[in-house]
């Protein structure tokens, strides 16, 4: 079963920095690119980040370019968001998703709250 | 940047009825545009991608065309799980604000 596993959310004050994964199974994870997509509450879907399948291609929505890396261990089938500089604004649920022409496969989400 | 606009923000519809969701984009994205539903409390399920293939799984009363700028998701009779936030997006890129479809 494809399946993909996010983690790492959590409470954290304003400037904080937050590690998320994504652990992805059932799949070839090294032939995919894959992305990072959040939701704030009550809003609409907002793609952020987006990691080839080798990881040369890297792409960064306005909003995080800068606080935000996007990186990826195939060897271990994982994802990984680095979030620095956490501002009101980046409360969200994150979502991984596997890119196969859109996006097919989601994970559950995590939820980040920035708040003091 | 491409910017995707999708209208009408809502759509009220009684179940049985046609729904036509449009999305356009601010330049030509050629046929690079998938659609999604979303439910609340649930993760967005993709419906259609390049612009007109149903995803696996996906029922027939689902559809979707256009190519360019011009995107349309069309529902032929509306189910009662068919209410629900429907949102565009292009290929790697962003999404529309969505469509709201509810229950007249």
């Amino acid at each position: 079963e494809v399946q993909l596993v996010e983690s790492g959310g959590g409470l954290v004050q304003p400037g904080g920095s937050l590690r998320l994964s994504c652990a992805a199974s059932g799949f070839i994870f090294s032939g995919y690119g894959m992305n990072w997509v959040r939701q704030a509450p009550g809003k609409g879907l907002e793609s952020i980040s987006y990691i080839g399948s080798s990881g040369d291609t890297i792409y960064y929505a306005d909003s995080v370019k800068g606080r935000f890396t996007i990186s990826r261990d195939n060897a271990k089938n994982s994802l990984y968001l680095q979030m620095n500089s956490l501002r009101a604004e980046d409360t969200a649920v994150y979502y991984c998703a596997r890119q196969a022409g859109a996006l097919g496969t989601w994970g559950q989400g995590t939820m980040v709250t920035v708040s003091s | 940047e491409i910017v995707l606009t999708q209208s009408p923000a809502t759509l009220s519809l009684s179940p049985g009825e046609r729904a036509a969701l449009s999305c356009r984009a601010s330049q030509s994205i050629s046929s690079s545009l998938a659609w999604y539903q979303q439910k609340p409390g649930q993760v967005p399920r993709l419906l259609i991608y390049s612009a007109s293939n149903r995803a696996p799984g996906i029922p027939a009363r689902f559809s979707g065309s256009g190519s360019g700028t011009d995107f349309t998701l069309t529902i032929s009779s509306l189910e009662p799980e068919d209410f629900a936030v429907y949102y565009c997006q292009q290929r790697s890129g962003p999404f529309g604000p969505g469509t709201k479809v509810d229950i007249k």
